[in-house]
């Protein structure tokens, strides 16, 4: 059973458009939801992340934004640009569990120029 | 700094066969962490070692053992390879899981392949 589910699991986009990602959890002890990048042949590197006492937080032309009762955040790709083309996983752990992170099943963006 | 390497990059085995999977980090780093990455799974928490000398059972440890050497290296080892192992093999690590949020550094992966 996965506890985080992310969706679409592919998208395209037009150059300069906007890419978003959702993704919702089932456990309500989350307090930590970064969202990592994974290029072709890479291992993922952190993006962004938020903890569930803000609702929005953006870093450049990514923002994460963040409903805690309806238990769900997305994560918005402004601008897009073909650089950004690459796979995005949105996570989520909690101290209580070891800070271990669950992760949802990933999006293939795909940004056209 | 070279950050979190694994060796080695690509593998094939056979059912039955046996392999070890590397992985050390240099950022002095306590916890460490083994996945797997299958399509539309995402990356599934095999085994983690939350500090040297400690190891703990993740999502999906069937099949799979791990030795913490020390306190940079990591391994995981396949004692008699299956094909539903096949996946590519993410190995991480972080500073510290019990303060605080924490970001896990991600090595290359492990390309493995079971016939």
């Amino acid at each position: 059973q996965q506890q985080v589910k992310q969706s679409p699991q592919s998208l395209i986009v037009q150059k300069g458009g906007i890419s978003i990602i959702n993704c919702a959890y089932e456990n309500t002890a989350f307090d930590y939801f970064p969202w990592y990048q994974q290029f072709p042949g890479k291992g993922p590197a952190l993006l962004i992340a938020i903890r569930p006492d803000v609702s929005e937080k953006k870093e450049g032309r990514f923002t994460i934004s963040f409903n805690k009762s309806a238990k769900q955040f997305s994560l918005h790709i402004m601008d897009s640009q073909p650089g950004d083309s690459a796979t995005y996983f949105c996570a989520a752990s909690t101290k209580a569990a070891g800070n271990k992170l669950t992760f949802g099943g990933g999006t293939r963006v795909l940004v056209k120029p | 700094n070279a950050g979190v390497t694994q060796t080695p990059k690509f593998q094939v085995l056979k059912t039955g066969q046996s392999m070890t999977l590397q992985c050390a980090q240099d950022m002095n780093h306590n916890s460490m962490y083994w996945y797997r990455q299958d399509p539309g799974m995402g990356l599934r928490l095999i085994y983690y070692s939350a500090s040297e000398g400690t190891t703990d059972k993740g999502e999906v440890p069937n099949g799979y053992n791990v030795s913490r050497l020390n306190k940079r290296e990591f391994s995981l080892r396949l004692e008699s390879a299956a094909p539903s192992q096949t996946s590519v093999y993410f190995c991480a690590s972080s500073r510290n899981p019990q303060g605080g949020t924490d970001t896990q550094y991600f090595g290359p992966g492990t390309r493995l392949t079971v016939l």
